[in-house]
């Protein structure tokens, strides 16, 4: 199965908003409200920022909020911060054979 | 306060088995729900997930990799083996292995090991 297709980058400057789309099938993404947002800082290990499609963890700032329109799931972050610069990768389920499957990855920039 | 650690070999032989352990505390791979999975990253590119592992002795694995991989649990010690045979020189990655809980947003890790870098080459 596929990679989920996100885009290789985004960007946007101190205090805006930017979205960072991925795309899915009917089978993963449009089929399950099991998509997840990680951010990874180079040399770091990932950390979940958006579980269950919108949802938070603990210590995850509101900035950061999770949404999903058919086989397209979003990671909109706001009020963009220098620190927000990173890696960004969805996950989604696939299915009993393929539970994890992960996004291409996009890399934010913050001019 | 959950925290994972791999372990492991950092160089390997092209045709060589691959063999990592992750190390965790905090919780038990006995208790309802828990879950260890482990996903590797070439260097600059994408996560890619690998397998899992739940507290019933439930094994997922990457279709594209299926055959290639085995992962086991000791509960006693704390630890999750990953063992992937025939290692090629793609397999080069940082390997993680990271927490999951069926119940409360599965599917997601939550909690990661600081990832373990792994060289194939001859």
């Amino acid at each position: 199965q596929s990679a989920l297709t996100q885009p290789p980058s985004a960007s946007g400057s101190p205090g805006q908003s930017v979205t960072i789309s991925c795309t899915g099938t009917s089978s993963d993404v449009g089929g399950y409200n099991y998509v997840s947002w990680y951010q990874q800082h180079p040399g770091k290990a990932p950390k979940v920022i958006i579980y269950e499609v919108s949802k938070r963890p603990s210590g995850v700032p509101d900035r950061f909020s999770g949404s999903k329109s058919g086989n397209t799931a979003s990671l909109t972050v706001s009020g963009l911060q220098a620190e927000d610069e990173a890696d960004y990768y969805c996950s989604s389920y696939a299915g009993s054979n393929n539970p994890v499957l992960f996004g291409g990855g996009t890399k934010l920039t913050v001019l | 306060q959950i925290t994972l650690k791999e372990s492991g070999p950092t160089l390997v032989k092209p045709t060589q088995t691959l063999t990592l352990t992750c190390t965790f505390s905090g919780f038990s791979l006995s208790t309802n729900g828990m879950g260890v999975g482990w996903i590797r990253q070439p260097p600059g590119k994408a996560l890619e997930w690998l397998a899992l592992i739940y507290w019933d002795d439930d094994k997922r694995y990457s279709p594209s990799l299926k055959s290639r991989l085995t992962i086991t649990k000791d509960t006693s010690k704390n630890q999750v083996v990953l063992t992937v045979t025939n290692m090629d020189p793609v397999d080069t990655a940082t390997y993680y292995c990271a927490h999951t809980e069926y119940y409360s947003g599965a599917y997601c890790f939550d909690y990661w090991g600081q990832g373990t870098l792994v060289t194939v080459s001859s």
